[in-house]
């Protein structure tokens, strides 16, 4: 799986777009980016996948960068329950082959200030 | 919503002892895994488990680690003699794996304190 690059902490404030940025410039044709978060010592959360179109679900977007060596998970109207460690995974997609796990790096601490 | 669930939160055991961690995966899921995150590091994986076997395993994951699904429902992690340093929480996590739905589900863990 590639590596991803990603900022160790942001802020943000109540209410507006939290926008988070991931590198990952040896990106394969055949990879997607995965966005999970992991709120305080829970099990992490899927939020969102793409392979090079932008993606929009009921909890965030994502946009992938032309050459998809990085993206932007979009949190739209951030909320003080969206405090977490938001990672960025890229990997093939598990629909083929085995069953292989994920890598977590370390991830972006994202804080919500009220 | 359907989720993973486990069994215990917490699990307090003496160094050398062995336990067992429990996960009931999401009911129509295939494919099982076992991840680990020591306190304040990054969430490790550990084992994926599909069709009754190991699918692949970590370089953590050694022979004090196993792991089985013993019936239709329950996935565990059995650590046979624990060590101090297999104190973490243990995630569960499962997977359809269909290509419109290809995401792990991840269990809200099962902390492990070994004295």
């Amino acid at each position: 799986d590639a590596k991803t690059t990603q900022p160790t902490s942001m802020d943000c404030a109540e209410g507006r777009a939290a926008n988070l940025p991931c590198n990952h410039s040896t990106i394969s044709g055949n990879e997607y980016v995965y966005w999970y978060r992991q709120i305080h010592s829970q099990g992490p959360q899927y939020i969102i996948h793409g392979l090079k179109n932008n993606e929009t679900n009921e909890m965030a977007s994502l946009i992938i960068t032309e050459d998809r060596k990085s993206s932007t998970l979009i949190l739209p109207h951030a909320t003080l329950r969206d405090t977490a460690v938001y990672y960025c995974i890229v990997r093939v997609t598990n629909s083929g082959g085995g069953a292989d796990g994920l890598t977590f790096g370390k991830g972006t601490h994202l804080i919500i200030q009220p | 919503e359907p989720e993973v669930t486990q069994t215990p939160s917490h699990q307090v055991t003496q160094m050398g002892q062995e336990v067992i961690l429990r996960c009931v995966p999401i009911s129509n899921h295939l494919y099982f895994y076992w991840y680990r995150q020591i306190l304040g590091q990054k969430v490790e994986f550990l084992v994926s488990f599909y069709n009754n076997e190991i699918s692949e395993k970590s370089e953590i994951f050694d022979d004090q680690f196993s792991v089985e699904r013993p019936d239709g429902s329950n996935f565990t992690l059995k650590i046979r003699s624990t060590k101090l340093e297999d104190s973490a929480m243990y995630f569960c996590a499962s997977h359809a794996r269909l290509v419109s739905t290809d995401t792990q589900y991840f269990g809200p863990g099962t902390r492990l304190t070994v004295l």
